[in-house]
């Protein structure tokens, strides 16, 4: 799986957008970026994710590079709520290494009023 | 209902205790897993299991067993465990293993070996 790299914290304010980066520049073509998000205490919760085309849930906004070398996550109105740790990761579909989600250390988003 | 759910919530256990860990979830999912998360980390793969049948083992040592009953039930057995063994741990679980759907996580079962 292709490694990624994101910024280790984050502040934004609250009702503001928060873009979250990710750097995935060896990612080859059949793999998929996934954000999962953890808040303390919590399991980690699946957010969204995508291939190549941009995707929105109602949760937040997916937005690839056209090179698939980057994506960035938004969340377009950042409620005290969302402040967790924000997981990119970067997963084979189908895949050998089967339904393994291979965490990296993430970002720590702080929403604050 | 998209939930899964994990007992005990917290465990104090003796390095010569035996405990098990309970995982439970009504999804109909096919595959389910146990994490290990150790504190200011990112969560670790331990097991996967698809089909009810061990698919995935990330060399995890013998002291941790998992055992899946049934397609909603997964288990892990814990015995003769270390102080460093202390961790959050997590089940989850997706719909099965070899496609792309989510994994859902539940709150996880906070260990200390004592």
């Amino acid at each position: 799986d292709a490694k990624t790299t994101q910024p280790p914290s984050m502040d934004c304010a609250e009702g503001r957008a928060a873009n979250l980066p990710c750097n995935h520049s060896t990612i080859s073509g059949n793999e998929y970026v996934y954000w999962y998000r953890q808040i303390h205490s919590q399991g980690p919760q699946y957010i969204i994710h995508g291939l190549k085309n941009n995707e929105t849930n109602e949760m937040a906004s997916l937005i690839i590079t056209e090179d698939r070398k980057s994506s960035t996550l938004i969340l377009p109105h950042a409620t005290l709520r969302d402040t967790a740790v924000y997981y990119c990761i970067v997963r084979v579909e189908p895949t050998d290494s089967w339904g393994k989600l291979q965490f990296g250390a993430g970002t720590q988003v702080v929403v604050t009023p | 209902d998209t939930e899964v759910t994990q007992t005990p919530k917290h465990l104090v256990m003796g390095m010569t205790n035996k405990k098990s860990l309970k995982c439970e979830q009504h999804m109909g999912h096919r595959a389910m897993y146990w994490y290990k998360q150790k504190a200011k980390k990112p969560p670790e793969l331990m097991f996967v299991y698809s089909y009810e049948k061990l698919s995935i083992n990330e060399s995890v040592p013998s002291r941790f067993s998992p055992e899946c009953p049934n397609s909603s039930l997964l288990n892990l057995h814990l015995h003769a465990l270390q102080p460093e063994d202390s961790a959050l741990y997590l089940c989850a679980s997706s719909q099965d293993g070899d496609s792309f759907y989510e994994q859902y996580f539940g709150p996880g079962t906070r260990l200390t070996v004592t």
